[in-house]
């Protein structure tokens, strides 16, 4: 199983300001993924971030709202934007695994005021 | 666009009971169907389900997949009180994609 340490565990921001969220892994990997988990709903895919290349997101998010980086195959970066209350939610970066599916981060929780 | 509904959305039921969590999707391009566990904020892998009709299991923990009915169920024996959590469905497609999850089905088990 991979290991990924995800920071901060969680933060409360004021409206308007940014923050980024870190992912760290202990192995390379081809794809980081970035879900969003609002108050009592499930999972929902933000973005999928490949080393090398712009991350690639799913209707509803835009790269203006949530840049992502991927500087390298061990590591990635969600940076939530220009936040509102609505963002408040829970962050979690994956990885992929073939044989035994995706492993997450620990998650960030993230409070909007 | 890919769809996972998981029934119940919630579920009451007493220490040592049986349960069964249902899973019903459509994706596109099947790869994978996987269940998980969440009790604080990251989802803990339970299984990861591939061909149709083969049982995988862990303790008193068993899940299988119906790939023709598009349809997978979560069996817990003998609950817990340390099982009461939210169990999440979620299909992955061929490909790059990531994951498509269910609502969750938000266990409680009473001592």
């Amino acid at each position: 199983s991979a290991v990924i340490s995800q920071k901060p565990s969680r933060d409360i921001c004021q409206r308007g300001t940014s923050l980024t969220i870190q992912c760290q892994v202990d192995s390379q990997v081809t794809m980081m993924f970035w879900y969003r988990q609002q108050p009592g709903q499930s999972l929902t895919l933000i973005a999928t971030a490949n080393q090398g290349s712009e991350a690639t997101y799913e209707s509803g998010f835009v790269i203006d709202k949530f840049p992502i980086s991927r500087p390298n195959l061990t590591f990635s970066t969600l940076t939530v934007s220009n936040m509102s209350p609505e963002d408040s939610s829970i962050y979690l970066c994956s990885v992929d695994r073939w044989e035994t599916g995706a492993f997450f981060g620990q998650g960030t929780r993230l409070t909007v005021v | 666009e890919d769809k996972v509904v998981q029934s119940p959305l919630s579920l009451v039921v007493h220490e040592g009971d049986t349960v069964t969590l249902n899973c019903s999707y459509e994706v596109t391009n099947f790869r994978s169907l996987l269940w998980y566990k969440q009790e604080k904020k990251a989802p803990t892998f339970l299984f990861m389900l591939t061909s149709s009709g083969i049982e995988k299991k862990s303790g008193r923990l068993s899940s299988i997949l119906d790939k023709k009915e598009l349809f997978s169920i979560l069996n817990i024996t003998a609950t817990q009180t340390g099982d009461s959590a939210i169990y999440l469905c979620a299909v992955e497609p061929g490909g790059a994609d990531g994951l498509t999850f269910g609502k969750g089905t938000h266990l409680i088990i009473q001592p």
